[in-house]
């Protein structure tokens, strides 16, 4: 069965440092990966995807994250942190033989920005 | 664009009862899918329509159901809450043939 594991449940960075979440999966075939941010008592918002081709891929707010296929992984990542940037992050996969409206989700990773 | 609408923001029912949460989807959108966010199990599918059908379904008890209208406004129901029901509930709504989700604020739903 599908999964995404995401290994660390509360991460602490001081602002501009650098960030990386990370995200492991479980599927078939080539999956469609996703990352998505929400913020206290509001809905998920897209960081970024990946469907195919460039396994680097550049999302919203400065955030990236690659797709490692002999790792199952697809970390995210950002050079220099906002304290706007505090949140939970979630990875998800588009679940296997599935239509376009199931989304696998990771336990989430609570990100904490220090002054 | 308007995005993805969901009410009410919050409601607080009791064990027993039924509720119905209302989704709006982004115009144009067909396909909607509803998660329930709690936080032991995390965020988790209910099901998804397209088109006044239902697409797909998650592992949830027969208490938790949803339509569709022709106007692609969906519903979910549940019915003989239990104290386990309280939870943030998620609609999100996808363009045809793009496979990405966009999520409304939710429903905050406590069972007392």
């Amino acid at each position: 069965a599908q999964s995404v594991t995401q290994p660390d449940i509360h991460i602490t960075v001081s602002e501009g440092a650098s960030l990386e979440l990370r995200c492991n999966y479980s599927y078939g075939a080539t999956p469609y990966l996703f990352w998505y941010v929400q913020s206290p008592g509001q809905g998920l918002q897209l960081l970024l995807k990946y469907f195919s081709g460039d396994t680097l891929v550049q999302g919203i707010k400065g955030f990236e994250a690659e797709f490692k296929r002999s790792q199952s992984s697809f970390n995210l990542r950002k050079p220099s942190v906002h304290w706007s940037d505090a949140a939970e992050y979630f990875c998800a996969v588009g679940a296997e033989g599935g239509s376009q409206g199931n989304l696998i989700f990771g336990k989430g990773t609570k990100l904490s920005v220090k002054p | 664009k308007a995005g993805v609408t969901q009410t009410p923001r919050y409601l607080i029912k009791t064990r027993g009862q039924q509720v119905t949460l209302s989704c709006s989807p982004i115009s144009g959108h067909r396909s909607v899918s509803w998660y329930q966010q709690t936080p032991g199990q995390g965020l988790q599918f209910l099901f998804e329509y397209f088109s006044e059908t239902q697409r797909n379904k998650g592992n949830f008890p027969g208490r938790f159901s949803g339509r569709q209208f022709s106007n692609s406004r969906s519903e979910m129901n549940v019915s003989t809450l239990e104290l386990g029901d309280s939870a943030l509930y998620l609609c999100a709504s996808c363009p045809s043939g793009k496979n990405i989700q966009y999520f409304g604020a939710g429903t905050r739903l406590s069972v007392l």
